[in-house]
């Protein structure tokens, strides 16, 4: 079974500042990560995913994540926070065995202070 | 290229009544999967359809089913329902490439209210 874990459910920052987005996984076989965000009253849209590639993997809007197997995790950062950054971020993983369903985390709400 | 679409967008029912949801892919999609997001919760996988056929199947009751269709537009249904079903229902779609790494792209969803 998997299972996703994100820590904070809200996180602050002052725009500029560096975002840090927490995720770590469990996962018996070798897992696909994905981080997905969703504004208001809107649905979930991709910002980058990892499926045994680079362990680097950059995204859009300046996001990227970096995949390390020893510590289970998949962080999300981006260098400078935008207002417009203000939205839910879901961490999600997948299971090479079971098609497309996506296992999510919590969710971590950001929150950009001007 | 138009993205999913989710029809409605939001939906009051009654406790005991039946809905249906509609999803259509955006085109040349074959994959959709089905999720329910609520505040206690998360976001949980209902089910996913390939070329009509079943793939995966989260934890839910038999009162949630689906189906697809040849054009691959996909419904779901939730038959005698209760308070806790009130949700916000996403669809998502995806290329019929290589599963689990394919990206999935989501609809705005039907927020579904049951009083």
């Amino acid at each position: 079974a998997q299972s996703v874990t994100q820590l904070g459910s809200h996180v602050s920052v002052s725009e500029g500042a560096l975002v840090l987005l927490r995720c770590n996984y469990s996962s018996s076989v070798p897992p696909y990560l994905f981080w997905y965000v969703q504004y208001p009253n809107q649905g979930l849209q991709l910002l980058l995913k990892y499926t045994s590639a680079a362990t680097l993997v950059k995204g859009i809007n300046g996001f990227e994540a970096e995949f390390k197997k020893s510590e289970t995790s998949f962080h999300l950062t981006k260098p400078s926070a935008h207002m417009s950054d203000a939205a839910e971020y879901f961490c999600a993983v997948s299971d090479g065995n079971a098609g497309n369903m996506l296992t999510f985390g919590g969710g971590t709400r950001l929150m950009v202070k001007p | 290229k138009a993205g999913v679409t989710q029809t409605p967008r939001y939906l009051i029912k009654t406790r005991g009544q039946q809905v249906t949801l509609s999803c259509s892919p955006i085109s040349g999609h074959r994959s959709v999967s089905w999720y329910q997001q609520t505040p206690g919760q998360g976001l949980q996988f209902l089910f996913e359809y390939f070329s009509e056929t079943q793939r995966n199947k989260g934890n839910f009751p038999g009162r949630f089913s689906g189906r697809q269709f040849s054009n691959s537009r996909s419904e779901m249904n939730v038959s005698t329902l209760e308070l806790g079903d009130s949700a916000l229902y996403l669809c998502a779609s995806s290329l019929p490439g290589e599963p689990s790494t394919d990206t999935q792209y989501f609809g705005p969803g039907t927020r579904l209210t049951v009083l």
